[in-house]
């Protein structure tokens, strides 16, 4: 069945730091990706979607490529903030149904 | 506009007993998903609704597990005779409908079975 791997955590980073995260999946078809963020004490929310090979979703500095040959679709910030502090999911869905399916995701934790 | 409701927010409850938590979706979302986030599982699906059928039921643990959602809005999720790994933050989510791409989740139900 489908799956996403994402690397393991904690990642913590010194603020204004270069962020990677990867992630990693295995599915039928073409899904659509998901970057998911959970900042502390809140509930999950999107941070960017791509939805077809080579589709760049971004938001917030946050940038994630869809790359079909590799299968992959690392997440990257250039320069991180301690607001950015929170756990990342990584997640695909097919278009029928919709349902997610995550990557374990990965803490980061930026100090000042 | 008001987003994704859940309720209780904390439930603490005795093994064998039954619990349900309830899920409001954003108005007019016709897709509403269960999902449950534990430790050792990580973020599972666990059912959606397109209106108020279900055709995806496949991530339930286990026949003590069920849900319904009526009037296409409001969700209920049920577990029976609960069992002390049913611990964990149980999450709802709503979306446009099924082909739509983002889900709005709601801020989950943490359960806790003594």
């Amino acid at each position: 069945g489908d799956s996403v791997t994402q690397m393991e955590g904690p990642v913590t980073l010194s603020e204004e730091a270069f962020l990677t995260i990867n992630c990693t999946y295995t599915a039928t078809g073409y899904p659509s990706l998901f970057w998911y963020v959970q900042y502390p004490g809140e509930g999950l929310q999107l941070l960017l979607k791509a939805t077809k090979a080579d589709d760049k979703g971004s938001n917030k500095g946050f940038e994630a490529t869809y790359r079909k040959e590799t299968t992959s679709f690392h997440l990257e910030k250039g320069s991180v903030q301690v607001s950015d502090s929170a756990v990342y999911f990584c997640a695909l869905s097919h278009n029928q149904g919709g349902k997610l399916i995550f990557g374990q995701g990965t803490e980061l934790s930026v100090k000042p | 506009g008001a987003g994704v409701s859940q309720s209780p927010s904390n439930k603490v409850t005795e093994k064998g007993k039954d619990v349900e938590l309830r899920c409001d979706p954003i108005s007019g979302h016709t897709a509403l998903y269960w999902y449950r986030q534990s430790l050792g599982q990580g973020l599972e699906f666990l059912i959606y609704f397109q209106g108020n059928s279900a055709p995806d039921k496949s991530g339930l643990p286990s026949d003590r597990f069920s849900a319904e959602r009526t009037g296409g809005s409001v969700s209920t999720l049920t577990i029976q005779r609960t069992q002390q790994e049913d611990s964990a933050v149980y999450l709802c989510a709503s979306s446009r409908d099924t082909s739509y791409n983002e889900q709005f989740f709601g801020p989950g139900t943490r359960l806790t079975v003594l």
